[in-house]
């Protein structure tokens, strides 16, 4: 089945400075990669997603870029304010039903 | 909010037992997709039914089942639970149950604790 290995851990970064968080996969026959945001006490949330045909993906400050060849694939966050402060998860799938999640990134932002 | 409600919120009790969790998806929605996770095990996918019949099968331990209903709520029996079954479960819908070629939206999840 797919692996996915996601880092860092743990991310700490000043208010208004970049995040970027990477996954690396292990199918490369996968064609789907969402990331997920999860705050205290809730769901995760869709915050991004790409497709393998398509190689960056931008929504305001959030970005996603993809390397079929390399297999990996990476969040961005620009301009990092507090409330960006969560667990991130990536994950991969290849048309199937079922997501490989990576094991999160807490990232937390200095005020 | 994603629409997808969860109930209970939390649910605390002994090794042996059963219990039932229960997922109502977004309105529309066909298809449910329940999820553990766990500090050592991350988020795993467990299963996923479609308009009532069962679809895709993850990492499910056979003292689980799950089923869902002709209103498309759904529910997860996890029975004899042992210690390591305390985990947050999460259920998921999606419009059509096209897996990957669709957003999965999550619930606010279920605390479970084995004592």
């Amino acid at each position: 089945g797919e692996n996915v290995e996601q880092h860092p851990s743990t991310l700490s970064v000043q208010e208004g400075d970049s995040a970027v968080i990477k996954c690396t996969y292990s199918d490369s026959a996968s064609n789907y990669f969402p990331w997920y945001k999860q705050e205290l006490g809730k769901g995760p949330q869709l915050i991004i997603d790409i497709r393998s045909n398509v190689g960056e993906k931008k929504d305001q400050r959030i970005a996603v870029t993809l390397n079929k060849t390399a297999k990996h694939f990476s969040l961005h966050i620009t301009e990092t304010q507090p409330e960006d402060s969560a667990v991130y998860f990536c994950a991969a799938s290849f048309n199937d039903y079922k997501l490989s999640f990576g094991a999160g990134t807490t990232v937390t932002v200095r005020a | 909010d994603s629409g997808v409600t969860q109930t209970p919120k939390h649910l605390i009790t002994a090794t042996g037992q059963r219990v039932t969790l229960r997922c109502s998806p977004r309105s529309g929605d066909l298809s449910v997709y329940w999820y553990q996770q766990s500090l050592d095990q991350g988020l795993q996918f467990l299963i996923q039914y479609y308009n009532g019949e069962e679809r895709a099968k993850g990492n499910i331990l056979e003292r689980f089942s799950a089923q869902q209903f002709p209103d498309l709520h759904s529910e997860l029996n996890l029975s004899s639970l042992e210690l390591g079954d305390s985990a947050l479960y999460f259920c998921a819908s999606s419009a059509y149950g096209q897996g990957a070629r669709e957003t999965q939206y999550f619930g606010p999840g279920t605390r479970l604790l084995v004592l």
